[in-house]
């Protein structure tokens, strides 16, 4: 499957805990994108990374959530300490560069987290 | 930041009839792209429409993006029940360097 992998599907934490979510691009994709959706809402942006690089995180909340693309491995979004509001599906998405360059975005399946 | 306005959240029809979504700016979006939900799915990427007063049509499907580019439509014809999902209108600012801006999407629910 050359698509945008997620995992886990889904996630449950207890209040406190630590969320790790993890994004691997489409193949050739160096542009990720991570989006938090409510339910019955759109998607909120959070943060555009590339390799070693955090380009925007304006989308982020300021406490708690970091996001990292390293080298090699992965895109993370972390979650520390979560809180029921915390409770969402989280979705990735990937181009081949950034989209103002008219380029669509390729998204997971996402991540659903549910916080006890 | 920039938002985009979405309308109607939920749109009830018999299949067969017709429907269109309303994606509305107050400012002038550099290009507009259309995405299409399933329920628990993933946004799946439809369209992109850059240029003012574009039309493109994907067989039952119609995109505008007016000649103003501050609102942009969505209209399907003869709708089947392989249309049921929620549709997002979501702009790119172009020439910055964040993600798209989503609309709230539209619910279309069909009765058969």
């Amino acid at each position: 499957n050359a698509g945008v992998m997620q995992n886990p599907r889904h996630l449950v934490r207890r209040r406190g805990q630590e969320a790790r979510l993890r994004c691997s691009p489409m193949k050739g994709h160096s542009h990720v994108y991570w989006y938090r959706q409510l339910p019955e809402e759109g998607l909120k942006f959070m943060v555009y990374l590339q390799k070693e690089n955090i380009i925007d995180e304006s989308g982020m909340p300021k406490e708690r959530f970091s996001a990292e693309f390293p080298k090699e491995g992965p895109s993370i979004l972390r979650i520390q300490q979560v809180v029921r509001g915390d409770s969402a599906a989280y979705f990735c998405a990937s181009s081949p560069r950034q989209s103002y360059s008219n380029q669509p975005q390729h998204f997971g399946d996402g991540t659903r987290l549910s916080i006890l | 930041g920039q938002q985009v306005m979405q309308i109607p959240q939920y749109q009830h029809v018999q299949e067969g009839e017709d429907f269109t979504t309303y994606c509305n700016s107050s400012t002038t979006l550099s290009n507009i792209q259309w995405y299409k939900q399933r329920p628990g799915g993933h946004p799946v990427f439809l369209i992109q429409l850059v240029k003012s007063g574009e039309v493109k049509k994907q067989k039952r499907l119609t995109f505008q993006f007016g000649e103003a580019k501050k609102n942009s439509s969505l209209h399907i014809t003869a709708t089947q029940t392989t249309d049921v999902g929620t549709y997002f209108c979501a702009e790119g600012t172009g020439g910055g360097a964040d993600g798209l801006t989503f609309g709230k999407g539209t619910h279309l629910i069909i009765q058969p």
